[in-house]
């Protein structure tokens, strides 16, 4: 079974700042993917970027760029710029590559991020 | 276009009762997908619709939950005698297709129970 791990519960940035989230992830799968969704008090869970285990190189989208180190089972989310719109819960999650089948994913526990003015 | 929508957005019920909770995901989304969050926790899988069959129940915790999509669109979870412990976000997803390349699920806002 797949599982990821966020270590970091809660961190904060100062606006227009950097931060990194971290998430780590242990599975014997080869080909899968990961994201980064954003969950904001209104509960709607948005996508913010996702990768493909298979691609070398890493994800952007806007201010928001991963570091994914596949042989360390990293995948990490940086945020530059830091905006206060920012601030939410971010959830790491592992999806499986399933020809047909169930692709599930297999979230973290969150990190909640907190940009303040 | 309208995104997944969930209703209720939130549902206060007793201990023991029967309670139903509908998705309506993205037109034209074949999969969807129904997750449950408990609070302080990332969303766990519950059950997956590739069109109107179950076709991975695994995360389904007991008997007492049981969900359906009888047209390959809208779909209702359903649970039965409820318990306190049930309490928690549900949140459903879609996405256009099970296969890899349109693999990103979009979640609808979620329907909050809680069992009194």
């Amino acid at each position: 079974a797949q599982t990821v791990t966020q270590s970091q519960p809660e961190m904060s940035v100062q606006e227009a700042e950097t931060v990194t989230l971290s998430c780590t992830y242990d599975t014997s799968e080869n080909n899968y993917y990961l994201f980064w969704y954003k969950q904001p008090p209104s509960r709607q869970m948005i996508l913010v970027i996702r990768q493909e285990a298979y691609k070398q190189q890493n994800a952007t989208e806007n201010r928001f760029s991963v570091n994914f180190q596949k042989a360390a089972k990293s995948f990490s989310l940086k945020i530059s710029d830091s905006q206060l719109g920012d601030t939410a819960m971010y959830f790491c999650a592992f999806m499986k590559h399933a020809w047909g089948g169930s692709e599930k994913l297999v979230f973290g526990k969150g990190t909640k991020l907190t940009v303040n003015p | 276009g309208a995104g997944v929508s969930q209703t209720p957005s939130n549902k206060v019920t007793e201990k023991g009762k029967y309670v139903e909770l509908r998705c309506d995901p993205i037109s034209g989304h074949t999969a969807l997908y129904w997750y449950r969050q408990s609070l302080g926790q990332g969303p766990e899988f519950l059950i997956y619709f590739q069109g109107t069959g179950a076709a991975d129940d695994s995360g389904l915790p007991n008997d007492r939950f049981f969900a359906v999509r009888p047209e390959g669109s809208v779909s209702t979870l359903k649970i039965q005698r409820t318990e306190r412990g049930d309490s928690a976000v549900y949140l459903c997803a879609s996405s256009l297709t099970p296969t890899a390349r349109f693999a990103t699920q979009y979640f609808g806002p979620g329907t909050r129970l809680t069992v009194l």
